[in-house]
């Protein structure tokens, strides 16, 4: 099944409030996260990493938090503008795991104004 | 920096026919990864090289489909024959520190198999 998920495909938001996207993994091995923001007609673009041994980290208006308990990932964009409509993915590394990233299926946010 | 560079940006071609995607990585960015892209699939990883060298091809559909690094700076993937069923937009990534870091994406190039 799908090891990375994510709970809504489409968050409606009005501009200047915060966004919060979530996605869900089911890999517990999993040691390194990353969100990815993605316009139309191009290719995904990165936003913000975490790694297992952290469970916040704050950006340029965004948050990421993990919550490994329960195998959390979510996302904050504060004061959302216009720019920020695009589909958002989650994706996620295993430790020392040979293989890429796997990506969720998208979560596509939309600023009403 | 010209960040990763695919092309062609679209691709439309006949089933049966050969078709090569082209990518040039970031410059020294040593691991470079093929994606695909559907509305059904998501993003899916095809093959990933370190250091020119595929380390893992487990992604690739089939047969048909076959991915190349003949330098640092420079790969290929290649569809022969082609199917309807491979239409899709296919990534490129580089990355400078292997599967652990962010990768940098390129434009993709869209593929229509008819």
């Amino acid at each position: 099944g799908e090891s990375v998920g994510l709970h809504l495909p489409t968050l409606s938001v009005q501009e200047g409030d915060n966004s919060i996207i979530n996605c869900a993994y089911s890999n517990s091995a999993s040691d390194y996260f990353i969100w990815y923001k993605q316009e139309s007609g191009k290719g995904p673009q990165f936003i913000i990493d975490i790694r297992s041994n952290m469970d916040k980290r704050q950006g340029q208006r965004v948050t990421v938090l993990l919550n490994k308990t329960v195998k959390h990932l979510s996302l904050q964009i504060a004061a959302t503008q216009p720019g920020d409509s695009a589909v958002y993915f989650c994706a996620e590394n295993m430790k020392g795991g040979a293989d890429g990233l796997t990506f969720g299926k998208g979560t596509h946010l939309i600023i009403q104004p | 920096d010209a960040g990763v560079i695919q092309s062609p940006r679209h691709e439309v071609t006949e089933m049966g026919q050969e078709v090569t995607l082209r990518c040039k990585p970031i410059s020294g960015h040593n691991s470079l990864f093929w994606y695909r892209q559907t509305m059904m699939r998501g993003l899916e990883l095809l093959i990933y090289f370190n250091n020119n060298v595929p380390i893992d091809d487990s992604g690739m559909p089939e047969d048909r489909f076959s991915a190349k690094m003949p330098n640092a700076s420079f790969s290929t993937l290649k569809i022969q024959p082609s199917e309807p069923r491979d239409s899709a937009v296919y990534f490129c990534a580089s990355s400078l520190g292997g599967p652990d870091y962010g990768y940098t994406f390129g434009s993709g190039t869209r593929l229509t198999v008819v």
